[in-house]
């Protein structure tokens, strides 16, 4: 399957500070991309989304920027809380099969209080 | 947003035992549900992709004999587990696509003794 990798496997931040999560993903072809948290012992919960025609997308408190010509998604979290803490991932779903997702080897976020 | 359950939540078998874990979706209908595994520490990969009244598709890999899915109505796809050893020992999510967004379900963690 197609290859997405994480610079970081781990991340500590105070609270109240930003957090950016980076993300390198190999399919030049990939048409969607996610970022799911995942919390211990639990399934991926969906973050934000951003199309291949995009290079930004806001949501509330996270911001996903997709760099196409290298190939790099990021995710930033403003003002990171406790409850942020978790393991972030970021996925990339084909053009060609829309909904196969190949996840990210994915980071942990660790907020200091 | 719509629903993915998982059942049992964890199973603890003895080498040589097969185990069937199921994934419903709750409140909507998915002719496609897809199988991944999540070692410890790791990410999710996916193993296959759960067809309604068609045969599974494995990712390369993964041992269909090994891992058996039947997507036998539109709410209920199971992945049983045959003959299982210890190093099939994982976490076992499930996810269903509806209206372009993938949900995931809460995992099956499954320990072989």
């Amino acid at each position: 399957g197609e290859s997405v990798g994480l610079h970081l496997p781990t991340l500590s931040v105070q609270e109240g500070d930003n957090s950016i999560i980076n993300c390198a993903y190999s399919n030049s072809a990939s048409d969607y991309f996610i970022w799911y948290k995942q919390e211990s012992g639990k399934g991926p919960q969906f973050i934000i989304d951003i199309r291949s025609n995009m290079d930004k997308r806001q949501g509330q408190r996270v911001t996903v920027l997709l760099n196409k010509t290298v190939k790099h998604l990021s995710l930033q979290i403003a003002a990171t809380q406790p409850g942020d803490s978790a393991v972030y991932f970021c996925a990339e779903t084909p053009l060609y099969n829309f909904n196969k997702f190949y996840f990210g080897s994915g980071t942990k976020l660790n907020v200091k209080p | 947003g719509a629903v993915v359950s998982q059942h049992p939540s964890w199973v603890i078998c003895k080498s040589g035992t097969s185990v069937k874990i199921e994934c419903r979706s709750l409140d909507f209908q998915a002719t496609t549900m897809f199988w991944y595994r999540q070692f410890p520490k790791q990410s999710l990969m996916l193993m296959a992709t759960s067809n309604e009244g068609s045969k599974a598709t494995y990712e390369q890999g993964v041992e269909k004999d090994k891992f058996l899915i039947n997507h036998a109505s539109l709410t209920l796809s199971t992945l049983t587990v045959t003959s299982a050893h210890p190093e099939d020992s994982s976490f076992y999510i499930c996810s269903a696509p509806e209206k372009f967004e993938q949900f995931f379900g809460p995992g099956t963690r499954l320990t072989v003794l």
